[in-house]
């Protein structure tokens, strides 16, 4: 059984910074590309960000980049986002999310987290 | 503002059909990139619904159809159940900005 658990969300001031972390279970993670979509309170899903199965290619929203960075450790079955310059506007539920492929090319997501908590309030 | 265009809710009564659109443009959907669909129920993460436009993974009941036609795509689901009260979200591929991965707004579907 696929099983992703997000951890790492918790409450941070603006311009602070917070590691996010998923543990992956169930499948063979070094052979897909996994992603990180977040959820505003009472707003829709918002891609963040995502890695290929080998960390040679990644994307960012325009919203993180140059704030966020993702990585992957295929040793640990883990994926990571660092979230530095942290906004109020980054609140939201983060989801770990795995691709249906490794190279994360025009791909779709086939299990989700349950999601970790980033508030962000002074 | 979401780059793919779903109305804000639907609803309909136990039995009835119901649709959502899903509206995008020549970069997305138009541009020949698949569509996927995603439901997630109240305190929930998401979870596939349909992938490629209208395939069903395994264990989702076939009264949920999904199609796609020029730039826009639709999800169908008939005999409308009290568990069908969810959030239904669209999902595609935009090769011209970033987000590349992009959603549309969600749809609250009401079962009356």
């Amino acid at each position: 059984e696929v099983q992703l658990v997000e951890s790492g969300g918790g409450l941070v001031q603006p311009g602070r910074s917070l590691r996010l972390s998923c543990a992956a279970s169930g499948f063979t993670f070094d052979d897909y590309a996994m992603h990180w979509v977040r959820q505003a309170p009472g707003k829709g899903l918002e891609w963040v960000s995502g890695i290929s199965w080998n960390s040679g290619s990644i994307g960012y929203a325009d919203s993180v980049k140059g704030r966020f960075t993702i990585s992957r450790d295929n040793a640990k079955n883990s994926l990571y986002l660092q979230m530095n310059s942290l906004r109020a506007e980054d609140t939201a539920l983060y989801y770990c999310a795995k691709d249906i492929s490794d190279t994360a090319m025009a791909s779709y997501f086939d299990y989700w987290g349950q999601g970790t908590l980033v508030t962000v309030s002074s | 503002q979401s780059v793919l265009t779903q109305p804000p809710s639907v609803s309909g009564a136990p039995g009835q059909r119901v649709t959502i659109s899903c509206t995008g443009s020549s970069s997305n959907i138009g541009a020949g990139y698949d569509v996927h669909w995603y439901q997630q129920l109240p305190g929930t993460a998401p979870k596939l619904l349909i992938y490629g436009n209208s395939n069903r993974p395994s264990g989702v009941p076939d009264r949920f159809s999904g199609s796609k036609s020029g730039t826009s795509a639709s999800l169908a689901i008939t005999g409308l159940q009290a568990e069908d009260e969810a959030d239904y979200y669209c999902q595609s591929y935009d090769s011209s900005l970033s987000p590349y991965w992009v959603f549309g707004g969600g749809t609250k579907l009401t079962v009356l």
